[in-house]
């Protein structure tokens, strides 16, 4: 199985702060991978496919990157609204696998 | 705004069986690979199973092979997961995604297994 780490499992930063998560997978993954954002109490919306395509009507802040084994979500300028957790996905090879999640706080 | 509306799902005591339902009007559901994914109580998500185009090819996470089937009927646009021997550990909310890469999620629907 291909294991996804994602880091860090939580952060807190201010409104402005560019912010990064990542996503290392055990194995090439190529540009496979997925990013999405959960809200409190919301259905998880996809912000990024294929590592760095950004999904229609989101915010231009948002940006993926990455290839391989190592992947980056940036958010440039944080915005009170960011505030969720944020997974990524492999969808390279079965089973699919969701990395454990990054719970971002707005300070 | 594309959506996938799901039913289904419930309460049930380990050993017994549900079936969830998603179903959509808004796009050529025939045109693509669906997926459900659960997300227990506090934790994070799992994808559980996903199936091909015409229904012929089928894929599961080891924890719910031989229990769950996954299934589709094109002339009615609608994905089905079918739960049996449901345990303990199956409790989740469980959400209908399009594609392997999951682009448009359904509502979510819980399923209960408890005693």
């Amino acid at each position: 199985d291909v294991q996804v780490t994602q880091s860090p499992s939580s952060l807190s930063a201010s409104v402005g702060d560019r912010v990064t998560i990542t996503c290392r997978a055990s194995q090439d993954i190529r540009s496979d991978l997925g990013w999405y954002q959960q809200k409190p109490g919301k259905v998880p919306k996809r912000l990024i496919s294929a590592a760095s395509s950004l999904q229609s009507g989101v915010p231009s802040r948002f940006s993926g990157s990455g290839s391989g084994t190592e992947f980056t979500l940036t958010i440039s300028s944080l915005q009170p609204e960011d505030l969720a957790t944020y997974y990524c996905l492999q969808y390279n090879t079965y089973p699919i696998t969701f990395g454990q999640g990054t719970r971002l706080e707005i300070k | 705004e594309v959506q996938l509306v799901q039913s289904g799902g419930g309460s049930v005591q380990p050993g017994g069986s549900l079936r969830m339902s998603c179903a959509t009007s808004e796009f050529r559901f025939s045109d693509y690979w669906m997926t459900w994914v659960r997300q227990a109580p506090g934790k994070g998500l799992e994808w559980v199973a996903n199936i091909n185009k015409d229904g012929s090819e089928k894929h599961y996470v080891d924890s719910v092979k031989g229990r769950f089937t996954i299934y589709r009927d094109n002339a009615k646009n609608s994905l089905h997961l079918q739960m049996n021997s449901l345990r303990v550990e199956d409790t989740a909310l469980y959400y209908c995604a399009r594609y392997v890469a999951m682009d448009v999620w359904g509502q979510g629907t819980p399923v209960t297994v408890s005693s």
